[in-house]
């Protein structure tokens, strides 16, 4: 089972629908980061969260660190928001202070309009 | 800020040509990575670096080689390119490991025939 699990692993909505993209961790993490990649592009971090909530125009990030659960929200979805969104945990393993990061296996996004 | 720049953005080798993926970031980011991106699969991680002269192996070190002798700077180097190298690799940096957020490069399209 991976640390890092993501759902769902594909996901096609409706200009206009209101979208969840799940993400579940099985470690001890110092912060959860949610990032997005468009086709043949780049990685832009989104949001990076310990905790609590975050918001950022359309997009809302949750985290729930008891329940090893965060959510990422698209509210108002639009075709240009079609990419893979990919959460990745950090957290200190054995060998202590790494800084590396692991990564979901992503969820990949098409908003039809 | 620049933030994180990769060069180049495109490569072709043939196999077992040599090559060094640059990479600056000029945040003074302590934390910097390699990953590797095959096609349709997810980020793998090659090495990373602490700070100047400590490096680290990630998951797929094999193959590569890396040098951190300034906080800007680290470069990977590919020896004796193969096919299975075909890939892009990002880079990517934080502050710290803890609480700082995550900057990726644009990344290197490499193709080894």
């Amino acid at each position: 089972k991976n640390e890092v699990e993501q759902s769902p692993q594909n996901l096609t909505a409706q200009e206009g629908e209101f979208i969840t993209i799940n993400c579940s961790y099985s470690v001890g993490i110092s912060a959860l980061h949610w990032l997005q990649q468009h086709p043949g592009g780049g990685i832009v971090s989104l949001f990076m969260l310990s905790s609590g909530k975050k918001k950022h125009g359309r997009l809302i990030a949750t985290i729930n660190i008891q329940e090893k659960h965060s959510s990422l929200h698209i509210t108002a979805s639009h075709p240009r928001d079609s990419a893979v969104y990919i959460c990745a945990v950090k957290n200190f393993g054995i060998s202590g202070n790494t800084g590396k990061l692991i990564f979901g296996q992503g969820t990949t996004l098409q908003v039809k309009p | 800020n620049a933030g994180v720049t990769q060069t180049p953005k495109f490569r072709i080798l043939k196999i077992g040509q040599s090559m060094t993926l640059q990479c600056t970031q000029d945040m003074n980011h302590n934390y910097m990575y390699w990953y590797r991106q095959d096609p349709g699969m997810g980020l793998k991680l090659i090495y990373y670096s602490v700070g100047a002269g400590i490096t680290d192996k990630g998951e797929v070190p094999n193959g590569y080689n890396v040098s951190r002798s300034t906080t800007e700077d680290f470069p990977l180097r590919l020896e004796l390119a193969a096919p299975s190298q075909t890939s892009v690799y990002f880079c990517a940096s934080s502050v710290v490991s803890s609480g700082g957020g995550e900057y990726f490069g644009p990344g290197t399209r490499l193709t080894v025939l």
